[in-house]
């Protein structure tokens, strides 16, 4: 079945500097839908994206999906403590007899105050 | 809250016992979804029950199965358990199924096999 990778597995990162995780696929998305776990938590969605260089934005995080839907982001700007967790993509897929995610690996994103 | 509930928060087990886990959707979702969490295999997918059937499938061993009751509250059931068992699970909830809706995640149940 397909799956998505992403990248990197972690991040450490400053307070207020920027961060970016990386979801691909080397077959073309139907759609990407983007979740925060923190820590001892239980994911969150956040976001899906369905067309082709889709761009959303929610406050200072920017989720985009790539023109040849294989492969998409999650930018966060001037990281904060509260960002910390591990921020996974999923594939969703529904086959009008069920649905699933398929989950990439995880971006456990680590904040320095 | 996501308003999905799960009982019971923690489960310590020895090898070869067997386990439910429940879950309770949100009020109004007719999906319910499991999935399992451990370190080396990370989120999986386990069985997804809409409105009381099965309907699809996923990375579920043998000795594991669940159903979606009436009331639309879900059991996980897992059996011969082995120390690899050990693991978070989740459920989680949606609505409507023939569209991908963004699921509700609950608290999940942390088992652990000795």
């Amino acid at each position: 079945g397909q799956q998505v990778m992403q990248i990197p597995q972690y991040q450490h990162v400053q307070e207020g500097e920027d961060f970016t995780t990386y979801c691909n696929s080397s077959t073309t998305l139907s759609n990407i839908q983007w979740y925060k776990q923190r820590p001892g938590g239980h994911p969150v969605f956040l976001i899906q994206l369905v067309k082709s260089g889709e761009v959303k934005k929610q406050k200072r995080l920017t989720f985009q999906f790539g023109e040849a839907k294989k492969n998409s982001s999650l930018h966060i700007t001037a990281t904060q403590t509260t960002d910390v967790g591990t921020y996974f993509c999923a594939l969703g897929m529904n086959n009008n007899a069920g649905n699933m995610l398929t989950f990439g690996g995880g971006t456990r994103l680590m904040v320095k105050p | 809250d996501s308003g999905v509930t799960q009982t019971p928060k923690h489960l310590i087990t020895a090898t070869g016992q067997r386990v439910t886990l429940r879950c309770s959707p949100r009020s109004g979702d007719l999906s319910v979804y499991w999935y399992q969490q451990s370190l080396d295999q990370g989120l999986q997918f386990l069985i997804h029950y809409y409105n009381g059937e099965e309907r699809a499938k996923g990375n579920i061993l043998e000795r594991f199965s669940a159903q979606q009751f009436p009331d639309l509250h879900s059991e996980l059931n897992l059996s011969s358990l082995e120390l690899g068992d050990s693991a978070l699970y989740f459920c989680a909830s949606s609505g409507r199924l023939a569209h991908i809706y963004e699921q509700y995640f609950g608290p999940g149940t942390r088992l652990t096999v000795t």
